[in-house]
């Protein structure tokens, strides 16, 4: 069966700190890894996608890594703002002769206090 | 460019009655998929539409339908509303058929059924 998940499932961190987020998965085949950034009451805002063949991408003070061997994907923020609370969601995406199935993770609710 | 807009961002109905959800995607994206999220069970998969046909389905009960139309704007309907059908409804649009395209999702709507 398919699943991601994330831990932690909530985390508070003090502003200026940094922090990371964790996805595992069993999906498959894989054909690419997702992190969205979720604002309360908004739409989610892709951060990175991934694709097999990489192992860092990088969106301004947001890191993702990928490790396709371990199936773990890690999403580092870097100096934190206030603006950084909001739920990320990790999402797999397979593919199997051009359709396209997402598994969504319950997302890790980050909380950034000053 | 406009994103992805859906109507109406906030609903009231009541048990038993049937509701019509839009999405309008972004200009020239044909792909467009909804989701249902829960406080419970996060971001569920219900439909993908591309070019006017249903691509992909989630595990969602018949009263759960979809359509899209020439000019690629989405509806979603649900008849026979359950109390369980309260969630935040998402529509995502992208450019091509699948891939690693980036999907870009609209505020949803806010249903509650009382």
């Amino acid at each position: 069966k398919n699943q991601v998940e994330q831990s932690p499932q909530s985390l508070i961190i003090l502003e200026g700190k940094n922090c990371t987020l964790q996805c595992n998965y069993t999906v498959s085949p894989f054909s690419n890894l997702r992190w969205y950034k979720q604002d309360t009451g908004r739409g989610p805002v892709s951060l990175t996608i991934m694709t097999f063949s990489e192992n860092t991408k990088s969106n301004g003070r947001y890191t993702a890594t990928l490790d396709a061997d371990t199936k773990q994907s890690s999403l580092h923020i870097t100096a934190s703002q206030l603006s950084d609370s909001a739920s990320y969601i990790c999402v797999v995406v397979s593919a199997n002769f051009g359709n396209e199935k997402l598994t969504f993770g319950t997302g890790t609710r980050l909380t950034i206090i000053p | 460019k406009a994103g992805v807009t859906q109507t109406p961002r906030y609903l009231i109905k009541t048990r038993g009655q049937q509701v019509t959800l839009s999405c309008s995607p972004i200009s020239g994206h044909r792909s467009v998929s909804w989701y249902q999220q829960t406080p419970g069970q996060g971001l569920q998969f219900l439909f993908e539409y591309f070019s006017e046909t249903q691509r992909n389905k989630g595990n969602f009960p018949g009263r759960f339908s979809g359509r899209q139309f020439s000019n690629s704007r989405s509806e979603m309907n649900v008849s026979t509303l359950e109390l369980g059908d309260s969630a935040l409804y998402l529509c995502a649009s992208s450019f091509l058929d699948g891939g690693n395209t980036e999907a870009f999702f609209g505020q949803g709507t806010r249903l509650t059924v009382v």
